[in-house]
């Protein structure tokens, strides 16, 4: 069975602050994939990134970043410098290489405050 | 390129109506997937095909769900005699597999990303 936790609940921050998200997960299969989603007020998840299970370099995308420690089954997601249109909830995500169904964390709502 | 798109967005029922939505994936796209995700939750997985089959299902597909997906293009998930615990945000993805050569290996699917729709949003009174 996988599972995902996403221990923080809620964040707030003031604009301009970074926060991180925390991921951690748990499998038994040595090849899967990672992922996050951003669900704005709107409903749509938003496809955010993907990553492979023997990738284990981190990756900056303008303001966001994650760092994947495979040693501690951990996938955490930074946004530096935040933005209002970043509040929305933020979802990490797993599927394993020969499965069909992403196992979601229960999420992580992020308010940014002017 | 258009995105996943869902139909309705909102369906307010009574309970015992039955409802059905319906979910567009993305053209080249040969997997479609629902979801089910509830106030404060993560999505939970209900089912998914790959072209016309439908190839697994979720526990949480109880015998009034009932999912389509005739000529592999657009899907319908009807829900029958609807009831409270069935408000939910009904999410639609789909996804491109494609097998390919691992050489000695034999082949494999790849796993590609799934792109969810707008989703509906079903509230039963």
């Amino acid at each position: 069975a996988q599972k995902v936790t996403q221990a923080q609940t809620e964040i707030s921050v003031v604009e301009k602050e970074d926060v991180t998200l925390d991921c951690v997960y748990e499998t038994r299969d040595t090849t899967y994939y990672l992922f996050w989603y951003k669900q704005p007020p709107s409903g749509e998840l938003v496809f955010l990134i993907r990553r492979n299970s023997f990738d284990e370099q981190n990756e900056i995308s303008g303001r966001y970043s994650w760092n994947f420690q495979k040693s501690t089954s951990s996938f955490n997601f930074t946004i530096t410098a935040s933005q209002v249109v970043d509040s929305a909830v933020y979802f990490c995500a797993l599927i394993k290489a020969a499965g069909n169904k992403l196992t979601f964390g229960g999420g992580t709502r992020v308010l940014v405050k002017p | 390129d258009t995105g996943v798109s869902q139909d309705p967005r909102h369906k307010i029922t009574k309970r015992g109506q039955n409802v059905t939505f319906r979910c567009d994936p993305i053209s080249e796209h040969n997997r479609l997937y629902w979801y089910r995700q509830t106030l404060g939750q993560g999505p939970e997985f209900l089912t998914y095909f790959q072209n016309e089959a439908q190839l697994e299902k979720s526990r949480l597909l109880s015998d009034r769900f009932s999912a389509e997906r005739p000529k592999g293009s657009f899907s319908t998930l009807e829900i029958q005699r609807t009831e409270q615990g069935d408000s939910a945000m009904y999410l639609c993805a789909s996804s491109l597999a494609a097998r390919f050569d691992r050489g000695a290996s034999g082949t494999a699917i790849s796993q590609e990303t799934q792109y969810f729709g707008p989703g509906t949003r079903l509230l039963v009174l």
